[in-house]
């Protein structure tokens, strides 16, 4: 199985500054077919379902706002939330959907310092 | 929309199984997989299984191989888990969640989801 590490576990931002997460997987999940990177990011609020934020590991989903980011290829993703909002509190997961065994990263908690 | 309405809350005793239904809405049901996760209590998402009707396949994670079983019923839009020899440890609330699939050999990221069904291994 593809294994997924984040970082860091757990990361305290003041509000309007930048937050930053890291995903490392531990083979490729760049499909060279096509070019793509099979990785997604998602933020999970308590008591709540996730929720979709990038995948392609670039790409936003609809209704996401532009302050979330994600990049990197190959072997190494960033999540970037570019001026943290009181509403981004939040666990978030990265996820690949390179193989047909999909796997998530530990996640990682955003607080507000 | 697509939308994903999992049964409710059920409490089971440790040995027995349990079968969650999701039924979906709003898209073709046969174009979309449709996928287990599980989070137990204050931990992390961790994917269980899924089911993909156009292609007729279905994938276990190793760690549930011969206790999960993840069917789909096109005429009805909906698909189930059925979880056995139920463990203290399988407290956690499962989610499913849809994705498209685009070939045999890849997976799918998930778009939507069900709003989550808690279940509870006690004694």
């Amino acid at each position: 199985d593809i294994v997924m590490t984040q970082s860091p576990d757990s990361l305290a931002v003041s509000l309007g500054e930048r937050a930053t997460i890291n995903c490392k997987s531990s083979q490729t999940v760049l499909y060279s077919f096509n070019n793509k990177n099979y990785l997604a990011w998602y933020q999970q609020k308590p008591g709540q379902p996730p929720r979709l934020l990038i995948y392609w590991a670039s790409t936003r989903e609809s209704g996401v706002p532009d302050r979330f980011s994600g990049s990197g290829s190959g072997t190494d993703f960033t999540l970037t939330i570019s001026s943290l909002q009181a509403e981004d509190v939040a666990v978030y997961y990265c996820q690949q959907y390179y193989s047909t065994l999909l796997t998530f990263g530990g996640g990682t908690k955003v607080e507000i310092k | 929309q697509v939308q994903l309405v999992q049964s409710g809350t059920e409490v089971k005793k440790p040995g027995s199984s349990v079968k969650v239904s999701c039924k979906t809405s709003g898209g073709t049901f046969r174009r979309y997989a449709i996928y287990w996760v599980r989070q137990a209590p204050g931990q992390g998402l961790e994917w269980m299984g899924g089911i993909t009707p156009i292609f007729g396949t279905v994938n276990y994670a190793q760690k549930f191989q011969g206790r999960v079983t993840i069917t789909a019923d096109e005429s009805t839009s909906t698909a189930y888990m059925e979880l056995s020899s139920l463990r203290f440890e399988d407290t956690a609330v499962y989610y499913c969640a849809s994705g498209i699939v685009e070939t045999l050999i890849l997976g799918s990221y998930f778009d939507h989801w069900g709003q989550g069904t808690l279940i509870t291994v006690s004694s």
